[in-house]
């Protein structure tokens, strides 16, 4: 079967670095996303990772490694506002995403 | 640009009762999703749609229909409710399935069933 494997939970200091990790296991690749999501709106993307590598867009990266099937989302300069879920999903062969079940991210002053 | 719109945003039902959620958007995207997000898993698809006038079954579709009659449109309807169907539900859109196409969703619309 299909699976994305993220923690259910982490906990941040303001102003400092954590690093969101997910796992896949899926029926091929076409692409990783990850989203965010505050309690009780809807997902927004934040990044798109589709070769290996980083990829850098402000305060947030994404890196992907297709052969160990894993990618991790890196946010810096913690904020209050970072307090969200962030969601993992894949693409698999049939271009139909797969969803983690998100990582709740609590920040604390 | 409103974006997704979708209504309403709350509702209770009881067993037995029949509904429908309405999902509009304005960006002129082909791909249309109904998802439905419960505590301790991912985004679950229910149906969806590649254009207008055409519909697609996801993993979850059973107990749910769906229609597009026109292409800015997305109807989730259930027929017969069931206490299994609460959830929040969210629509979503996107301009294709490839590529960095992102999906744009709705602000979710909370169903319980009783």
């Amino acid at each position: 079967g299909q699976n994305i494997d993220q923690p259910t939970e982490m906990t941040a200091t303001e102003g400092a670095i954590v690093q969101i990790n997910c796992t896949y296991q899926t029926s091929g690749f076409n692409g990783l996303f990850w989203y965010q999501q505050h309690a009780g709106e809807a997902p927004t993307f934040l990044s798109y990772n589709v070769l290996d590598g980083l990829e850098e867009k402000g305060r947030f990266s994404s890196f992907l490694s297709r052969s160990k099937g894993y990618s991790y989302l890196l946010l810096k300069e913690l904020q209050m506002k970072d307090s969200a879920s962030y969601l993992c999903a894949v693409r698999d062969s049939n271009y139909q995403l797969i969803w983690g079940a998100g990582t709740k991210l609590i920040i604390k002053p | 640009n409103a974006g997704v719109t979708q209504t309403p945003k709350f509702r209770v039902l009881k067993t037995g009762q029949s509904m429908t959620l309405l999902c509009a958007q304005d960006m002129n995207h082909e791909y249309m999703y109904w998802y439905r997000q419960d505590p301790g898993m991912g985004l679950r698809l229910i149906h969806y749609s590649v254009g207008e006038g055409t519909t697609a079954k996801g993993e979850v579709p059973d107990g749910y229909n769906v229609s597009r009659l026109k292409k800015q449109n997305f109807l989730l309807g259930l027929e017969s409710a069931a206490p299994s169907q609460t959830s929040v539900y969210f629509c979503a859109s996107s301009e294709d399935s490839s590529g960095a196409n992102v999906l744009t969703f709705g602000a979710g619309s909370r169903l319980t069933v009783l």
